[in-house]
């Protein structure tokens, strides 16, 4: 079946820097690229996706790459502020979801 | 606004025991999941359902079980629930193919 990797498991970043967040998969076959944002004590919900004919989408501070090719996806957040502060999800899409292990992402003032 | 919704928000319950989860979307989505979630884990398929009455194994699937007797309601099973089963387990849905997935609140469970 299918292995997400993600990478790094914790990151912090000063108020106002990028932060990025890398995944890889292992089957070509995957579609669909979603990531999800869980704040604390909350559920998951999709911040940005992508599919597997985009090489790149942005939605304001937030975009995400991939490459195909070396089956890796990448989100990046510019101008972090604290609210940004959560555990990030990497997931790729083959008849189920495959979810890397999360980011806890800490955003310091 | 899809709602799924988790029966409980925590339960606490002894080992042995039968312990059942529920999950209700109100999307008509085909796809329903459950996931268990641990520290530094990530989100870990038990079960997943792509229609009424179908079920696949997922990656953990062992000690637990599940029924989907309507399209809108995904049971979780602990046939008798043991210590190394205490977590949180997020249910999830959508529609059939490669969108978004939308996830209930989460149950901690707790097994004493």
């Amino acid at each position: 079946g299918e292995n997400v990797e993600q990478h790094p498991s914790t990151l912090s970043v000063q108020e106002g820097d990028s932060a990025v967040i890398k995944c890889t998969y292992s089957d070509s076959a995957s579609n669909y690229f979603p990531w999800y944002k869980q704040e604390l004590g909350k559920r998951p919900q999709l911040i940005i996706d992508i599919r597997s004919n985009v090489g790149e989408k942005k939605d304001q501070r937030i975009a995400v790459t991939l490459n195909k090719t070396a089956k890796h996806f990448s989100l990046h957040i510019t101008e972090t502020q604290p609210e940004d502060s959560a555990v990030y999800f990497c997931a790729a899409f083959i008849n189920q979801f495959y979810f890397g292990t999360g980011t806890s992402l800490t955003v310091i003032p | 606004d899809v709602k799924v919704t988790q029966s409980s928000r925590y339960l606490v319950k002894r080992t042995g025991e039968k312990v059942f989860l529920e999950c209700v979307q109100d999307m008509d989505h085909e796809n329903m999941f459950w996931y268990r979630q641990d520290p530094g884990l990530g989100l870990r398929l038990i079960y997943f359902s792509y229609d009424v009455k179908m079920k696949e194994k997922g990656d953990i699937p062992e000690g637990y079980s599940v029924s989907r007797e309507k399209k809108e309601r995904f049971s979780l099973i602990l046939e008798s629930a043991s210590t190394n089963q205490t977590s949180m387990y997020l249910c999830a849905s959508s529609f059939r193919g490669n969108t978004e997935a939308f996830f209930g609140q989460g149950t901690r469970l707790t097994v004493v």
